[in-house]
């Protein structure tokens, strides 16, 4: 079966420009997750979706950052005024259910953002 | 308490030799922690896990230790290879519900 898709693969766009970063998670899956991870760092987290419930919106950097998730599937990570700093991979991840055991997070491969 | 300390940030070892990279976090109600594996220009994977109710799981090479009390656990890879070269993330579930990360252990299995 498909795996988590993420798209575009790579986007470059000009500071202060709006992008949006698309993930559509395994069919089925009930959580989503959205995560930063700039050159050689590790996984900072952004935002979780489980469910119909209110997302867990903690890891935000700014209020130029926003996600939903339409339908309980597809999620939309929108940037707006982009900066440089901003430029990283986007990884998005989802799991079947956090109550059960089948938590296993599966990866997108990720979206490459440069902001020029 | 959300957040997991990992460590060592960098590991070399000779192939061969056994390799540990141990996680600390201070959520108590945290209860599944798993660890990732992420090759260069690769998405992480997902190569071990383990519940608050077991103490230690093993699959070939690998074996992840869970110490309730101290709020740590660690990963061990033995007779490591070539090939186990790669950055590893430890995880865990907190009391939110959220998977989040250690900052990451880049091994290098030197020939």
């Amino acid at each position: 079966g498909a795996g988590v898709s993420q798209s575009p693969s790579n986007k470059v766009t000009e500071k202060g420009k709006d992008v949006e970063l698309r993930c559509d998670p395994i069919s089925g899956h009930t959580a989503l997750y959205w995560y930063r991870q700039s050159l050689g760092q590790g996984l900072e987290f952004l935002i979780y979706f489980q469910g119909n419930s209110a997302p867990d919106k903690s890891g935000l950097p700014s209020d130029r950052f926003s996600a939903e998730r339409t339908g309980g599937s597809v999620s939309t990570l929108t940037i707006q005024r982009t900066q440089q700093e901003d430029s990283a991979v986007y990884l998005c991840a989802s799991s079947l259910t956090y109550r059960s055991k089948d938590t296993e997070a599966f990866f997108g491969q990720g979206t490459r953002l440069t902001v020029v | 308490g959300e957040n997991v300390e990992q460590h060592p940030s960098t590991l070399s070892v000779q192939e061969g030799d056994s390799a540990v990279i141990k996680c600390t976090y201070s959520d108590s109600a945290s209860n599944y922690f798993p660890w990732y594996k992420q090759e260069l220009g690769k998405r992480p994977q997902l190569i071990i896990d383990i519940r608050s109710n077991v103490g230690e799981k093993k699959d070939q090479r690998i074996a992840v230790t869970l110490n309730k009390t101290a709020k740590h656990f660690s990963l061990h890879i033995t007779e490591t290879q070539p090939e186990d070269s790669a950055v590893y993330f430890c995880g865990h579930t907190g009391g939110g519900n959220k998977l989040t990360f250690g900052t990451g252990t880049q091994l290098k299995v030197e020939l």
